[in-house]
C-alpha cells in the first residue's frame, strides 16, 4: 500500500479563491509527522507546513492551513486567497517511525492558478 | 534561499563512473537527508545523518554511500553509475531528526 496518496494529479483554481489539495496517509505508528512542500518550476523544494500526530490543533502558516483528520488519515492542504505565484507542484510527505525515521512523499499535485 | 547549499548544480558523467555530491546544511542544523527525485520513481528518501551518525536508511542502493563529516557537511557518493541513476538529488537539513526539513537547490545528475 502507498504510504502517501495524492489523488489529484492536477488542479486549477481562480486567483483569490481557496483551494484544497488532498492527501491521505497510511501508517500504524502512533507518532508521525505530516508535511507539505511546494516545488515551483525552478525545481527547489519549499517547506510550507507541518503537523505532528499528537497536535490537537490544525497547523496554520499564513495562507496555508492543514486540515488534519486523524481518524480518516487525511492531511489536506488548504491554500486561501490563491496567488499566481502559488502555481507549482505540491507534495505531501510523512515522517514515520521513532529512532529510525522513514520519510515518504506523495506523487504530487500540480496546481495552476488562473488569473 | 533555504540556507542549504549543494554542489555541483549540474553533473554530466558516463555510465560506470563515480561521482560525489556535496551538501552543507543550514547553520545550526544537525540532521542531513538525501533524496532522489526522478520522473518514474518520484521523490525517494535515501538516507539520513544526525550529528555525524547514520540515523535512518531508505531506498539507497548498495552502489551509493554517504557520510556526514565533523563540520556537519555531507557527501553522497554514487558509483558504477547507470542510466537510471539520472535524477535530481536533493539534500535537506533540519534542527532535530524529526522536524521540518529545508531543502537545498539540488544537483541534477545526468548519466550518458
Amino acid at each position: 500500500a502507498q504510504k502517501i496518496t495524492q489523488t489529484q494529479p492536477g488542479m486549477f483554481v481562480q486567483e483569490k479563491e481557496a483551494v484544497t489539495l488532498d492527501c491521505t496517509y497510511d501508517t500504524s505508528d502512533q507518532s508521525y509527522g505530516l508535511f507539505w512542500y511546494k516545488q515551483p518550476s525552478s525545481g527547489e523544494m519549499i517547506f510550507l507546513i507541518y503537523q505532528g500526530s499528537y497536535d490537537e490543533q490544525n497547523a496554520t502558516e499564513g495562507r496555508y492551513s492543514l486540515n488534519f483528520q486523524k481518524a480518516r488519515k487525511s492531511a489536506n492542504l488548504v491554500i486561501s486567497a490563491s496567488q499566481l505565484g502559488d502555481s507549482a507542484m505540491y507534495f505531501c510527505a510523512m515522517r514515520e517511525g521513532g529512532v529510525g525515521n522513514q520519510f515518504y512523499f506523495g506523487t504530487g499535485t500540480s496546481l495552476t492558478v488562473i488569473p | 534561499d533555504s540556507g542549504v547549499t549543494q554542489t555541483p548544480k549540474h553533473l554530466i558523467t558516463a555510465t560506470g563512473q563515480r561521482v560525489t555530491l556535496r551538501c552543507s546544511p543550514r547553520s545550526g542544523d544537525l540532521s542531513v537527508y538525501w533524496y532522489q527525485q526522478s520522473l518514474d520513481q518520484g521523490l525517494q528518501f535515501l538516507i539520513q545523518y544526525y550529528n555525524g551518525e547514520e540515523r535512518a536508511k531508505g531506498n539507497i542502493l548498495e552502489r551509493f554511500s554517504a557520510q556526514q563529516f565533523p563540520d556537519l557537511h555531507s557527501e553522497l557518493n554514487l558509483s558504477s553509475l547507470e542510466l537510471g541513476d539520472s535524477a535530481l538529488y536533493f539534500c535537506a537539513s533540519s534542527v532535530d531528526p524529526a522536524g521540518e526539513q529545508y531543502f537545498g537547490p539540488g544537483t541534477r545528475l545526468t548519466v550518458t
